[in-house]
Formats: C-alpha cells, sequence, structure tokens
C-alpha cells in the first residue's frame, strides 16, 4: 500500500455521462497531481494542486476538472464521457515543498474507467 | 517531438542478465530524473532518482545521467523474474511554473524469463 488512495478502482460507465474520481494523498503531502494513461499516450499530465490550489494545468479537456479540498484530498471529475476518455487515472502525491528538492511521486493504483 | 522518448520495447531477457534501459530528452532545463516500476495493473513505482549529470547506484540497479547528450539509463544487473515489469523514465526543470509537473516517457515493458 503506496499511502495514495484512489477510488473506486474500476468504473464503467455510458458515453455522454460524468464521473468522478477521489484521491486521497499521502499524510503530509500537500501536492497532489493526476494523470491519465492509455495505451497510446502512456502518462498525461492532466493537473496539480499545492494545497488547495491550481499549480499547473497540462493537455486536460474543458470537460474534465479537479479540485483539492481542505483535507487535502482530490477530485477528478469528467463530463460529457465518450470512448476515447477510457484509460487508467492515476493521482500522485508528493512529499516535498513544490519549489525546492529532488523528490518523486507516490502513485495510487488507479481507477480504470471503461466508457461504453 | 515529444519530450521524452523512450522505446516501449518489448524487451525480453534471460535471467541472470545485464538490462540496460534508455531514454532522450529534449528540454535542457530537466534537472531532476528518475526512474519508475510499474507491474501489470498497478500504479508507478519509484525506483531511483537522481540530479544533474552523473552516477546513481541502489543495489542491482545503477542510473546515468548524460546532461550534454541529453540521454538516460537505467542498468539492472543480475535480472530476475521479479524485475519483469514497465520501467518509466520521468524528468522534471529545476524553475518554472510547472516545478511539480514530471514528464514521463512512455515506458519500457521488460520481461525476464527463468
Amino acid at each position: 500500500d503506496s499511502g495514495v488512495t484512489q477510488t473506486p478502482k474500476h468504473l464503467i460507465t455510458a458515453t455522454g455521462q460524468r464521473v468522478t474520481l477521489r484521491c486521497s494523498p499521502r499524510s503530509g503531502d500537500l501536492s497532489v497531481y493526476w494523470y491519465q494513461q492509455s495505451l497510446d499516450q502512456g502518462l498525461q499530465f492532466l493537473i496539480h494542486y499545492y494545497n488547495g490550489e491550481e499549480r499547473a494545468k497540462g493537455n486536460i479537456l474543458e470537460r474534465f476538472s479537479a479540485q483539492q479540498f481542505p483535507d487535502l484530498h482530490s477530485e477528478l471529475n469528467l463530463s460529457s464521457l465518450e470512448l476515447g476518455d477510457s484509460a487508467l487515472y492515476f493521482c500522485a502525491s508528493s512529499d516535498g515543498a513544490v519549489d525546492s528538492g529532488p523528490y518523486g511521486y507516490t502513485f495510487g493504483s488507479g481507477t480504470r474507467l471503461t466508457v461504453v | 517531438q515529444k519530450e521524452v522518448e523512450q522505446d516501449p520495447g518489448p524487451l525480453s531477457v534471460p535471467e541472470g542478465a545485464i538490462v540496460s534501459l534508455n531514454c532522450t530528452y529534449s528540454n535542457s532545463a530537466f534537472q531532476y530524473f528518475m526512474w519508475y516500476r510499474q507491474y501489470s495493473r498497478k500504479g508507478p513505482e519509484l525506483l531511483m532518482y537522481t540530479y544533474s549529470s552523473g552516477n546513481k547506484e541502489d543495489g542491482r540497479f545503477t542510473a546515468q545521467v548524460d546532461k550534454s547528450s541529453k540521454y538516460i539509463s537505467l542498468f539492472i544487473r543480475d535480472s530476475q523474474p521479479s524485475d519483469s515489469a514497465t520501467y518509466l523514465c520521468a524528468m522534471r526543470p529545476n524553475r518554472g511554473s510547472t516545478l511539480g509537473r514530471l514528464y514521463f516517457g512512455r515506458g519500457t515493458q521488460l520481461t525476464v524469463w527463468p
């Protein structure tokens, strides 16, 4: 167990629907990152939150949004789902201050989203 | 051109072999370099990280960074079947608004057969 908790583990939904993926970071970690992993694209950065504030956005679609709550857990909302949104969605958290030092992420085990 | 390039393999080697995994990158601002291992249906786990150029060794694993060539490597000595996984390189710059973001290679799938 990495300490980063993602729920649900699996999600099957229909096109056009909306889903929410949840992430609880490791205790003490202030940064949360969301990544999408598909077979053809690898790990694609979506968004980064630090202590409740959005810090960076990657190739996140307008249909997708995220937020980090005061208790530091984060949610990724995916709406108007399309078949191409089927992928593994990973949350990661980090234990260093954003602007100093080397650090790596700790990943959760992911949410496998299947859009049918 | 993607910022980080990594041959996806697959790579298949016998137990005990030395494995070499590599990535190239284009962004000269990258300063921190990492290797992650991802088992099937699991999240990536951090294996090693290095700062700037040089080598770092941890048990059977050695990470090398050559910033002049924009090339990083991971060597696995005495490979074991339990090393079978996908290995992803990752890197990030030392400054800028996307400081926390990691840039990943696509991953190399490795199989070590007994």
